[in-house]
């Protein structure tokens, strides 16, 4: 077991354009996170899976964004039509939880996008 | 919304001399995680408090949470160079059993050998 992995690592694109990362959470894992982070700031939450259910989305992640976590697994973050704004790294989390306790929550190395 | 402050936002010290940083919340904390971080690289997780009076110690990095669950210290004694990065404070305000947290921006750490 390697911890979170993300893929691409960097990713560049040009405006208006549509990406899509991936992010393979710790194999024994339920949660799994996205996060994203600008330069000089912490990095802010935008959705979580328990499983396959994506049970909540932050206001940050507009319609051009979606998510996926398919079969529980490993998870997919689209963004369509992409803006400049969107610019920052993405970073993949994960947690195993049985209960109501927070859980040790683990980082994938994040994709880092610049949309020119 | 939870704020989480971190102070100082940057600290530059000598190798081997020890050092705070310390995170402050405006509303209770359910869980605090503190987690270090490379320049344009992933977080580590360094440690993660829930009790009010908790301290955990890792190698030479010791963390506590005050009584009042709204404060949280890192402190590293002799510190190196390996030690340098960004340190960022998460937490949770909620005691919804999740790990939507709430990040302070960070205290950029320097180690001069």
């Amino acid at each position: 077991d390697t911890g979170v992995s993300q893929d691409p690592r960097h990713k560049i694109t040009k405006r208006g354009q549509n990406v899509t990362f991936r992010c393979d959470p710790i194999s024994e894992h339920n949660r799994l996170y996205w996060y994203r982070q600008t330069l000089g700031q912490g990095p802010e939450f935008l959705t979580y899976f328990q499983n396959e259910a994506q049970l909540e989305k932050s206001r940050l992640l507009s319609d051009r964004f979606s998510a996926e976590r398919p079969k529980g697994s490993f998870s997919t973050l689209e963004i369509q039509r992409t803006e400049q704004g969107d610019s920052a790294m993405y970073l993949c989390a994960s947690s195993f939880s049985v209960g109501q306790g927070k859980e040790k929550l683990f980082f994938g190395s994040g994709t880092q996008l610049s949309v020119l | 919304s939870q704020e989480l402050e971190q102070s100082p936002q940057s600290l530059i010290v000598q190798e081997g001399k020890n050092l705070t940083i310390n995170c402050t919340s405006s509303k209770t904390l359910y869980g605090l995680y503190w987690y270090k971080q490379k320049y344009g690289e992933g977080l580590i997780f360094l440690m993660m408090l829930q009790k009010g009076g908790e301290e955990k110690s890792h190698e030479k990095i010791t963390a506590k949470l005050d009584e009042k669950k709204q404060q949280s210290s890192l402190h590293i004694t002799a510190s190196q160079p390996s030690h340098a990065g960004i340190y960022l404070c998460g937490a949770d305000g909620s005691n919804f059993g999740n790990e939507k947290l709430t990040f302070g921006t960070g205290t950029r750490l320097t180690i001069i050998p």
